[in-house]
């Protein structure tokens, strides 16, 4: 079985400084994919960035980045220089990578608030 | 390229009624998911489909919840009767097995509202 957890419900970050979303896991598999989707008031769950467990580079993405600690479990994003239009719910998601299409596990979310 | 389509975008309907809900996901994608997301909670997947096939239907609450994927493309998903508690949102997402890793491409989703 596979677990998420968001420990931080909600944050308040200032416009066009930096934020860190915390994410740790829980699973037994060796070979796992680690997800971040980011949900708008709109409701679409957007894709961030992901990082496999294999990789030996933190994944980035333009502002994202995701700060993979292996050995401690953890999978935090990073969003620099944050922007009005960041403010939404993001979810830390993974799924076993052993063929195509194992499902996500979702973690709980953190809501973030970009103050002008 | 176009992406997942979902419809309706809303739905209020009263309990035991119901209701269906259609995905026709992004060109080519071979896997086809059903997502529940309670407000204040991430997705729960209800059901995955590997072209028409289901893979995954555990957490479906096959009494009332039921999906189709007949041609291998499109999907719908329908709930009779509807409960108060099936008020949520239902996402579809889809993908695409590259042999290394498959993300998952959401739609809008719709917003039911049972009363």
């Amino acid at each position: 079985a596979q677990k998420i957890t968001q420990t931080q419900p909600g944050m308040f970050v200032q416009e066009k400084e930096a934020v860190t979303l915390d994410c740790t896991y829980d699973t037994s598999d060796q070979s796992y994919g680690l997800f971040w989707y980011k949900q708008p008031s709109s409701g679409e769950m957007i894709f961030l960035i992901y990082q496999g467990s294999y990789d030996e580079q933190n994944a980035t993405e333009g502002r994202y980045s995701l700060n993979f600690q292996k050995a401690r479990k953890s999978a935090n994003l990073v969003i620099s220089a944050s922007q009005l239009g960041d403010s939404a719910m993001y979810f830390c998601a993974m799924r076993p990578i052993k063929a195509a299409g194992n499902k996500l596990t979702f973690g709980g979310g953190t809501r973030v608030l970009v103050k002008p | 390229e176009a992406g997942v389509a979902q419809s309706p975008r809303y739905k209020i309907i009263e309990k035991r009624q119901s209701v269906a809900f259609w995905c026709n996901p992004i060109s080519g994608h071979a896997t086809l998911y059903w997502y529940q997301q309670i407000l204040g909670q991430g997705p729960k997947l209800l059901i995955q489909f590997q072209n028409n096939g289901v893979v995954d239907d555990s957490q479906l609450p096959k009494d009332r919840f039921s999906a189709e994927r007949l041609k291998g493309v499109d999907s719908t998903l329908k709930i009779q009767p509807a409960k108060l508690e099936d008020s949520a949102v239902y996402l579809c997402a889809s993908s695409f097995w590259t042999g290394g890793t498959d993300t998952q491409y959401f739609g809008p989703g719709t917003r039911l509202t049972v009363l």
